[in-house]
């Protein structure tokens, strides 16, 4: 019983093409958040969200938008896909804004 | 901006040996403090979470946290070859709301068997 779990956990694509990860939780959390650690290693918080508000790292492109279907969920889809964006992705959720648990993540690379 | 600031190392440590692992932190307003380890090829896992000053003991871990030097810790006794990971300090500037957790780039600790 997988407490956040992501899919696909690899995922190879073309530049320019469309794509999403999907996230879910099983921990009766109330806020999920998406990062994105880069090939140097460096965790960085993209998007937090839950029932009353998101919050957008202002440093992530427009190109990226989180979509949650219900509260266990918070997919990211990802438009126009560039080699800058490869890199791992993790989904994490929390309760209020206590310990976050991650997911396994998702290794994007796009070629 | 908010930075948090941890020796990337490595940090070379004797097996059973005490490894101590340090942070600094920008943000004044912080609340929430927390030590997360990375294996290599895997996701960060939650060891420790701090919110108030003093230590906190869990097993062999202990976290300090001193919010007037903005500075936390972890201390890690009788190392073990299995504590051989990346450290990341982390840290919530709000005490409530979906903020994110702003993290340092990781102290790599080896233990040395």
């Amino acid at each position: 019983d997988t407490a956040v779990s992501q899919t696909p956990k690899y995922l190879v694509t073309q530049m320019g093409n469309d794509k999403s990860i999907k996230c879910e939780q099983n921990l009766g959390h109330d806020t999920m958040y998406w990062y994105k650690q880069d090939s140097k290693k460096f965790l960085k918080i993209m998007f937090s969200y839950n029932n009353k508000e998101l919050i957008i790292n202002e440093t992530v492109p427009n190109r990226f938008s989180p979509k949650s279907p219900d509260k266990a969920h918070l997919n990211l889809h990802i438009n126009s896909l560039e080699l800058g964006d490869s890199a791992v992705y993790f989904c994490a959720s929390s309760l209020f804004s206590y310990e976050q648990y991650f997911g396994p993540g998702t290794r994007l690379t796009v070629t | 901006q908010k930075e948090v600031e941890q020796n990337s190392g490595p940090l070379s440590v004797p097996e059973g040996a005490i490894a101590s692992l340090n942070c600094t932190y920008s943000d004044r307003g912080s609340q929430s403090f927390f030590w997360y380890r990375q294996y290599s090829g895997k996701s960060p896992e939650l060891i420790m979470s701090i919110y108030s000053n003093g230590d906190k003991e869990d097993g062999r871990f202990t976290a300090q946290l001193n919010k007037a030097s903005q500075y936390v810790s972890l201390l890690i006794r009788d190392s073990q070859p299995s504590d051989s990971a990346t450290y990341l300090c982390a840290v919530v500037h709000s005490g409530g709301g979906a903020d994110g957790l702003t993290f340092g780039k990781g102290t790599h600790l080896i233990i040395q068997p």
